[in-house]
């Protein structure tokens, strides 16, 4: 079975600074997709980054971009620029490429707070 | 596009009792999912619709947890019996089936007293 661990339960940054949240996985898979999602205080989950496995080279969205190390198996997040906003728990997510029904498997979450 | 919408947001309810939370996902999304989120933890799958057939349930799913999903539309999650473990945000999120995007409601928080 797949297992994601994000062994950061808290991190803190300063306002426009940079931070890494770290992310492992275990699979016997080779097809399969990583994601992270933010939950801010309102509980709506909202998708941050996705990575798909088979690609070599990092995704990036504006402040946010991954370090995907596949033989690793290791999936970080950083953000870039950090702003209050971004103040949230991050959840760590992977899916199978294959099979029927594509559930998302999550970590344990690290809960970002930033510093003004 | 409205977004997944869950009711209630929250729900007290007594240890015994029954309780339904319903789930509207958006409209052209065949496939449905409910995750249960305790407090620290991240959201855990409990079962999957593809259209309105469900077609995976997870082991957390016990005898007294029920899903539909009538005409692939609106899904209800029924909790029989309720116990205090049952306490936990219940999640709901629908995609389509080409599309990797998963889109999540902003759950209901349940507490068992």
């Amino acid at each position: 079975a797949q297992t994601v661990t994000q062994s950061q339960p808290e991190m803190s940054v300063q306002e426009a600074e940079t931070v890494t949240l770290s992310c492992t996985y275990d699979t016997s898979e080779s097809d399969y997709y990583l994601f992270w999602y933010k939950q801010p205080p309102s509980r709506q989950m909202i998708l941050v980054i996705r990575q798909e496995a088979y690609k070599q080279q990092n995704a990036t969205e504006n402040r946010f971009s991954v370090n995907f190390q596949k033989a690793a198996k290791s999936f970080s997040l950083k953000i870039s620029d950090s702003q209050l906003g971004d103040a949230a728990m991050y959840f760590c997510a992977y899916r199978s490429g294959g099979g029927a029904t594509n559930k998302l498997i999550f970590g344990t979450g690290t809960l970002l707070a930033v510093q003004p | 596009d409205t977004g997944v919408s869950q009711d209630p947001r929250h729900k007290i309810t007594k240890r015994g009792q029954n309780v339904t939370f319903r789930c509207d996902p958006i409209s052209e999304h065949n496939r449905l999912y409910w995750y249960r989120q305790t407090l620290g933890q991240g959201p855990e799958f409990l079962t999957y619709f593809q259209n309105e057939a469900q077609l995976e349930k997870s082991r957390l799913l016990s005898d007294r947890f029920s899903a539909e999903r009538p005409k692939g539309s609106f899904s209800t999650l029924e909790i029989q019996r309720t116990e205090q473990g049952d306490s936990a945000m219940y999640l709901c999120a629908s995609r389509r089936q080409d599309n990797y995007g998963y889109t999540f409601g902003s759950g209901t928080r349940l507490t068992v007293v």
